[in-house]
């Protein structure tokens, strides 16, 4: 089964604060996604990479950034937390599939609160 | 405008019966579409894919797209207190990395 693991799943942190989240997958999968999940809003997505060293931005991607050093790990910096990052943080992966886009296989998420 | 809209609910639907979701979109370059599952305190899961115009089965799932209306659709056959969820509507572009998901739909299934 494909695993996804993110590495807090809760997490409280202060305003000011800089905040990583990290996610790992053991799948070989090439592409890697980090998604905000808001009531009312749905899940917008922040980031994706499909290579190492490799981002392009989403939807939302003020107030974040991403690291891919290695093809497995992808990870997602707050580096000046506010409160209206107060979220649920989803990590997701795919495999290349030549044409449509496949199923996502989702971390179990990471709600963070910021004070 | 919204890209992905879903109405979003409750939809309260007793067992054994229908149940209903519907989608639209905005981008009429739009080549997949996807309905995720998502339980209360869980991680979205995929139910169901679908690529072309008309209906696909899964069991008793069945996913009907309309490219012209820009509609598509998620119909459960014998509904289970089990399908209770929101379910979430997702499209994407043809070789586009991204997809982008409606804000779904409640469902609750009703003994």
């Amino acid at each position: 089964d494909v695993k996804v693991t993110q590495s807090s799943r809760y997490l409280v942190k202060r305003t000011g604060e800089k905040v990583f989240l990290e996610c790992v997958q053991d799948m070989d999968h090439e592409n890697m996604f980090w998604y905000r999940q808001d009531p009312g809003l749905g899940l917008r997505l922040i980031y994706f990479s499909y290579d190492v060293k490799m981002k392009e931005k989403g939807d939302i991607p003020e107030g974040y950034s991403v690291s891919r050093e290695k093809k497995e790990r992808f990870s997602l910096i707050l580096e000046s937390a506010s409160t209206n990052q107060t979220s649920m943080y989803l990590c997701a992966s795919r495999p290349n599939t030549g044409g449509n886009t496949g199923e996502l296989f989702f971390g179990e998420g990471s709600r963070l609160t910021v004070l | 405008q919204k890209e992905v809209e879903q109405n979003s609910g409750p939809l309260s639907v007793p067992e054994g019966a229908i149940a209903s979701l519907n989608c639209t979109y905005s981008d009429r370059g739009s080549q997949s579409f996807f309905w995720y599952r998502q339980y209360s305190g869980k991680s979205p899961e995929l139910i169901m894919s679908i690529y072309s115009n008309g209906d696909k089965e899964d069991g008793r799932f069945t996913a009907q797209l309309n490219k012209a209306s820009q509609y598509v659709s998620l119909l459960i056959r014998d509904s289970q207190p089990s399908d209770s969820a929101t379910y979430l509507c997702a499209v994407s572009n043809f070789g586009n990395e991204k997809l982008t998901f409606g804000t779904g739909t409640r469902l609750t299934i009703i003994p």
